[in-house]
């Protein structure tokens, strides 16, 4: 099975500030990695999918790259409804594991 | 609109059963892959199950030979029997449609690049004596 790690697991960032998530696979994946945000007590959405295409209805703020092992999700100019958990996923091989999840707050 | 409307959930005893539906809507049910991901209280998100059709099936691995991912394409629903649950299996139960379409170059089509690009609410499962 291809594991996927996250990080960091969760940080602290303010409005307006850009920051970036790492997800990283256990064996390459070519660039069959998808994002998902989920905020507290709702079912997740999907912002990005094949590294780096985003999902309709998605703010242009969110931008994805990558390929291989390595990913990142970027979001530039923080807005306090960035404040959730975003998951990576890898969609290479069954089972399609997710990252553990990186839990956003905005200060 | 794109819906999904999960039910079924419930407690249960270990060893216990429970059949999850999800009724699909605002979409061209047959065309898509169908599939179920769960997440443990407090938890991350774990895959379970992705359905094509009668003959495409996939399981995690912790689950094989006790669930069942089932579809309905004349009732737009998809199933999961849950069998022989278990104290771990306590999750909330998503629906997920699969997305594969990919666009590169203008261009947009199927590809076996695979997504959950439509969930439902969740519907709660408890493995509790």
């Amino acid at each position: 099975d291809i594991q996927m790690t996250q990080s960091p697991s969760s940080l602290s960032a303010s409005v307006g500030d850009r920051i970036t998530i790492t997800c990283r696979a256990s064996q390459t994946i070519s660039n069959y990695l998808n994002w998902y945000q989920q905020k507290p007590g709702k079912a997740p959405e999907l912002l990005i999918y094949v590294t780096s295409s985003l999902q309709g209805g998605v703010s242009s703020r969110f931008s994805g790259s990558g390929s291989g092992t390595d990913f990142t999700l970027t979001i530039s100019s923080l807005q306090p409804e960035d404040s959730a958990t975003y998951y990576c996923q890898q969609s290479f091989s069954i089972p399609y594991n997710f990252g553990q999840g990186t839990k956003l707050e905005i200060k | 609109e794109v819906h999904l409307v999960e039910s079924g959930g419930g407690l249960v005893q270990p060893g216990g059963s429970l059949r999850l539906s999800c009724v699909a809507s605002g979409f061209t049910f047959n065309r898509y892959w169908m599939g179920w991901v769960r997440q443990a209280p407090g938890k991350g998100l774990e895959w379970v199950a992705n359905i094509k059709d009668g003959s495409e099936k996939y399981y995690v691995d912790s689950v094989k030979a006790r669930f069942t991912i089932s579809r309905d394409n004349a009732k737009n629903s998809v199933f999961l029997q849950m069998n022989s649950l278990r104290a771990e299996d306590t999750a909330v139960y998503y629906c997920t449609r699969v997305g594969d379409e990919y666009c590169s170059g203008g261009v947009c089509s199927s590809s076996y690049y695979y997504y959950m690009d439509v969930w439902g609410k969740g519907t709660p499962v408890t493995v509790s004596s």
